[in-house]
Order: structure tokens, then C-alpha cells, then sequence
């Protein structure tokens, strides 16, 4: 049974980079066929899908972040991670990281402001 | 980026049935876009319910079913219960880029 972990700042300055980690145990990273996500959720509000990185390592996001975000795996720590440059105060969210088709981790709150 | 849309609110009464749908401005939804459906309670995190269309977890209640309506993905609930009030989401892939809809809160009541 695959558990996932998010961690990182829970407050980031504007104009800052929020970088976020995903831990994954109890299972593998690297297991063929899947792929690993971001999403996020403003307070209030539904989903958003940052972007996924995929067992090939090709990585996929969403248009609207495409230039400010860069998610990346390292197999070896079994971890993905989320850089999203230039942050507002519009990038505040439940950050989660997921397997979608099956696993989820519980979510972290970034909060964006000085 | 296509626009995924799910009815903003539905209310089924207990042990009723209703169909929850996910459509694409991009053109009819089809098994290529690999539909997911997802519940999430306040203040929970989302689980999966549905993916590839109609498979299941075994966490998932029977009474939850996937298919392909028209043109639209659904979500069938049939014998709703008081615990299936919550927010369900739809995810659409489009060749890897994933779109969620905006949600459906449920109300059971």
C-alpha cells in the first residue's frame, strides 16, 4: 500500500519560488505505467492540475503554469517535487500530491504573502 | 486548454439515483481521455472513486458506477446514501495534459 507525503514551506514570500517534495513509500517510484501528480486547491475553490511527471520522465502541465513550473523525480530518495516560480498571493492552496488512478497524500497548505 | 464542465450542484434524496455528468469544450468525451471521478469531503482529501472510465478500487461503493453518456463521462449513484454528500470532481486527460471540472456538490437530502 503506497503512501505519499508532501512537504515544504507552509508560508513563501511573493515573487518567491514554492518548492514542494512528495515522498512515496511503500512501493515503488519508478513502477512502469504510471504517472505522478501535482494538484492544488485555493481555499474554497475546486481542483487544479499543476502538472505530472510520467515513469518515462516526460513531464506534462498545465498551460496556464507551464512557464513557471518544473516538476522533477528522484528515483533513488523515491520523491517528487514541485517548483513553482514567481509566486502571488493567487498561488495560495492545499497543495496535494498524488498517483491519481489510486493514491493521494493528505495535502499541504502554502500560503503566499510577506 | 479545453474547458471540462460538471453541473455546478446536484440534490438526490436518500436511496435515489442521479447521474453526475464531466463534458469537454474540446468535442465528445471519450475512453481516450481515461475519465477519473473523485469524491472529497470537507476537509478531506479527495480519493479516487472511478478511473479509465468505469473501474473501481475496492474502496469504492458499489452503488458508484463510470460510464460514457452521449458525450459526456458520468458518474451513476444508485441507492444514494446520507455519507455520499460531498464535492465530486471529473478528470479529463487530453494526450497527458489533465483537466479536472469544476466540481459538483451533492447534496443528499
Amino acid at each position: 500500500q503506497l503512501q505519499l507525503q508532501e512537504s515544504g514551506p507552509g508560508l513563501v514570500k511573493p515573487s518567491e519560488t514554492l518548492s514542494l517534495t512528495c515522498t512515496v513509500s511503500g512501493g515503488s517510484i519508478s513502477s512502469s505505467g504510471y504517472h505522478w501528480g501535482w494538484i492544488r486547491q485555493p481555499p474554497g475553490k475546486g481542483l487544479e492540475w499543476i502538472g505530472g511527471i510520467f515513469y518515462t520522465g516526460s513531464t506534462y502541465y498545465n498551460p496556464s503554469l507551464k512557464s513557471r513550473v518544473t516538476i522533477s523525480v528522484d528515483t533513488s530518495k523515491s520523491q517528487f517535487s514541485l517548483r513553482l516560480t514567481s509566486a502571488t498571493s493567487a498561488d495560495t492552496a492545499v497543495y496535494y500530491c498524488a498517483r491519481p488512478e489510486r493514491y493521494w497524500g493528505q495535502g499541504t497548505l502554502v500560503t503566499v504573502s510577506s | 486548454q479545453a474547458v471540462v464542465t460538471q453541473e455546478p450542484s446536484l440534490t438526490v434524496s436518500p436511496g435515489g439515483t442521479i447521474t453526475l455528468t464531466c463534458g469537454s469544450s474540446a468535442g465528445p468525451v471519450t475512453i481516450g481521455h481515461y475519465p477519473y471521478w473523485f469524491q472529497q469531503r470537507p476537509g478531506q482529501a479527495p480519493r479516487t472513486l472511478i478511473f479509465d472510465t468505469g473501474d473501481k478500487h475496492s474502496w469504492t461503493p458499489a452503488r458508484f458506477s463510470g460510464s460514457l453518456l452521449g458525450d459526456k463521462a458520468a458518474l451513476t449513484l444508485s441507492g444514494a446514501q446520507p455519507e455520499d454528500e460531498a464535492d465530486y470532481y471529473c478528470l479529463l486527460s487530453y494526450n497527458g495534459v489533465r483537466v479536472f471540472g469544476g466540481g459538483t456538490k451533492l447534496t443528499v437530502l
